[in-house]
């Protein structure tokens, strides 16, 4: 079992619908958890983070964390085709400052 | 300049050169990662590296060879590689302790090995 599993698409999203993007892990006791952006040919890019169980919102990015299910997703409302890219779930917490990346979802938004 | 920045952005070498890869990062961070990033392949972690001592090598063949001088520096010298290392080498760096703070980028290198 991979620790991170993510989809790896791609998914594709009519303009201004919403995305979502799902995660598991398999280290309970991970404490940490992160979105990554990245673009085609671009480095990661970091799009939120998030620590308790619950949601996080930040503008059109909602993270969502459930760790009795070892489960987080991203969900991206009205979505744009700039939001065309591969999305990299990363768990971290259990192995000092070391995270853990998922394989990453691509994501095609279609105008 | 701030972030973490990588040099040099491109690299073209035959299978018999050596070149390294530079890593600079202005965050503070006391610990920096080296990865590996195939064509639609995962991030593969190569290095890392906690307050300039390696923490981690994650089996990674020998003409791989990193350097941390000190928190803010990384190198990758590389010598005698095979096509198959062409790939975007990427650098990130993070505070390392802790919960797991998320790491900061660099813009990675794209290496061609001919």
């Amino acid at each position: 079992q991979k620790e991170v599993e993510q989809n790896s698409g791609p998914l594709s999203v009519p303009e201004g619908a919403i995305a979502s993007l799902n995660c598991t892990y398999s280290d309970r006791g991970s404490q940490s958890f992160f979105w990554y952006r990245q673009y085609s040919g671009k480095s990661p890019e970091l799009i939120m983070f998030i620590y308790s169980n619950g949601d996080k919102e930040d503008g059109r990015f909602t993270a969502q964390l459930n760790k009795a299910s070892q489960y987080v997703s991203l969900l991206i409302r009205d979505s744009q085709p700039s939001d065309s890219a591969t999305y990299l779930c990363a768990v971290g917490g259990n192995q000092g400052g070391k995270l853990i990346f998922g394989q990453g979802t691509e994501l095609s938004v279609k105008p | 300049e701030t972030g973490v920045t990588q040099t040099p952005r491109h690299l073209v070498m035959g299978m018999t050169n050596k070149k390294s890869l530079k890593c600079e990062q202005h965050l503070g961070h006391n610990a920096m990662y080296w990865y590996k990033q195939s064509a639609k392949k995962p991030l593969e972690l190569m290095f890392v590296y906690n307050f300039k001592e390696q923490t981690e090598n994650n089996s990674v063949p020998s003409r791989f060879s990193p350097e941390c001088p000190n928190s803010s520096h990384l190198f990758l010298h590389l010598h005698t590689l095979q096509p198959e290392d062409s790939a975007l080498y990427l650098c990130a760096s993070s505070h390392g302790q802790g919960k797991g703070y998320g790491y900061t980028f660099g813009s990675g290198t794209r290496l061609t090995v001919v």
